[in-house]
């Protein structure tokens, strides 16, 4: 069975500096999607960036880029030029490539932006 | 933009009580789940459908159930209340094409916050 592992259940950075969140998964399938979610406090969860695994490109939006490492399984979050409004729980999330696989999240990692 | 609305933001029952949530997503989405969000456990699947009148169990099934009976709305429902049901509810849609753009991405709704005292 498919597992998300997000092994930091807390972090803090300053703001304006970098962080990297990691999160690692195990899958016999080649191809699947990669989601890391964003909740800030109270407010609506949302979808920071996805990731393709037949894509070798690293996914980037804005300030916010993976890692995406295939062999190893692994696919980080790096946040560049840290704002309070980053201060959220952070979920990864893994989906197969069948249209009833469901989606699969890790328990989540919540990030504290430092002023 | 895709909305996913849930009926209340907290709700406070009393154990024993029938509950209701409700979630309306105005995608069209043919996906809809019901998850429940607790400290240290991340997000657990409670029930899914991927079509009207459709509807499985997901990873906690015991003690909810749902409806969907129209492809927007998608309702939770517990039966009897209990205290171990108080908990952070999400609902989520997504769309069922096999395209590769934005493919299974979820959308949520805002959460209702159930506290059953």
């Amino acid at each position: 069975a498919q597992t998300v592992t997000q092994s930091q259940p807390e972090m803090s950075v300053q703001e304006a500096e970098t962080v990297t969140l990691s999160c690692t998964y195990d899958t016999s399938e080649s191809d699947y999607y990669l989601f890391w979610y964003k909740q800030p406090p109270s407010r609506q969860m949302i979808l920071v960036i996805r990731q393709e695994a037949y894509k070798q490109q690293n996914a980037t939006e804005n300030r916010f880029s993976v890692n995406f490492q295939k062999a190893a399984k692994s696919f980080s979050l790096k946040i560049s030029d840290s704002q309070l409004g980053d201060a959220a729980m952070y979920f990864c999330a893994y989906n197969g490539p069948d249209r009833d696989d469901k989606i699969i999240f890790g328990k989540g990692t919540r990030l504290h932006i430092l002023p | 933009d895709v909305k996913v609305t849930q009926s209340s933001r907290y709700l406070v029952k009393r154990t024993g009580e029938k509950v209701f949530l409700e979630c309306v997503q105005d995608m069209d989405h043919e996906n809809m789940f019901w998850y429940r969000q607790d400290p240290g456990l991340g997000l657990r699947l409670i029930y899914f459908s991927y079509d009207v009148k459709m509807k499985e169990k997901g990873d906690i099934p015991e003690g909810y159930s749902v409806s969907r009976e129209k492809k927007e709305r998608f309702s939770l429902i517990l039966e009897s209340a209990s205290t171990n049901q108080t908990s952070m509810y999400l609902c989520a849609s997504s769309t069922n094409t096999n395209s590769r753009k934005g493919s299974y991405e979820q959308y949520f709704g805002p959460g209702t916050r159930l506290t059953v005292t």
